[in-house]
């Protein structure tokens, strides 16, 4: 099974400021997603990422949100002015693409915003 | 749109009972169906999936068949282990419509079993 590392594993951050939440696939994958679960509710898709660009993303998925893999490995999340509601686990997931692929979670980072 | 319905939880089942967890789904093509298990404090691990209609997917005792005709894919174990403590969700995954794989997820179910 891929493995999949996320970090930080927790972070704590004032409402408005930014954070970054990073993914390190270990091995070459075509598909990258960020899901999100806020505590106790299901997990909800944001965003998925192939061949360097944006390939679908949700309505949460605003323009406060942006993604990237700056160095073909490291894939983030970038959240340009955090708001409370933003308080959640994120998850990274990888594929190696199609429908029937499986996709591999990470540990997922827990932030939280005061 | 697609989406996923689960039974509500949390389900507490005393050691070596059965187990069900119900769950059906909305699609517009042809999903395919995964389980994922929520161990506490931790991430998203797959438990089974299932491609294409009748395949019936397993691991480690769970099994789960996908029913077209009742557009199904309940989970079940015929002896649950107090270790099996955990949340579980039912997802999709679908192209029809959409331009990725993305996973669409049920809300969850809390399985509780006790020694």
């Amino acid at each position: 099974e891929p493995e999949v590392t996320q970090t930080p594993s927790h972070q704590v951050t004032q409402m408005g400021q930014e954070v970054i939440l990073r993914c390190v696939p270990i091995s070459n994958h075509l598909y990258f997603y960020w899901y999100r679960q806020i505590l106790g509710q299901k997990v909800e898709f944001l965003v998925s990422f192939y061949n360097n660009e944006i390939s679908e993303k949700s309505e949460i998925f605003d323009d406060q949100f942006s993604v990237e893999r700056p160095d073909g490995s490291n894939f983030t999340l970038k959240i340009r002015s955090t708001k409370l509601e933003d308080s959640a686990m994120y998850f990274c997931a990888i594929q190696q693409g199609g429908l029937q692929e499986t996709q591999y979670f990470g540990p997922g980072t827990r932030l939280l915003v005061l | 749109g697609n989406s996923v319905t689960q039974m509500e939880g949390p389900v507490t089942l005393s050691e070596e009972a059965f187990l069900t967890i119900n769950c059906t789904y909305t699609a517009t093509g042809y999903p395919s169906l995964f389980w994922y298990v929520q161990y506490p404090g931790e991430g998203l691990q797959l438990l089974l999936k299932a491609t294409k209609a009748d395949d019936k997917g397993s691991n480690k005792g769970f099994e789960a068949t996908y029913r077209k005709e009742t557009t199904s894919f309940h989970l079940e174990k015929g002896s649950v282990q107090v270790s099996d403590s955990a949340v579980y969700f039912c997802a999709l995954s679908d192209s029809w419509m959409d331009s990725s794989y993305k996973l669409i997820f049920g809300s969850g179910t809390r399985l509780l079993v006790r020694p």
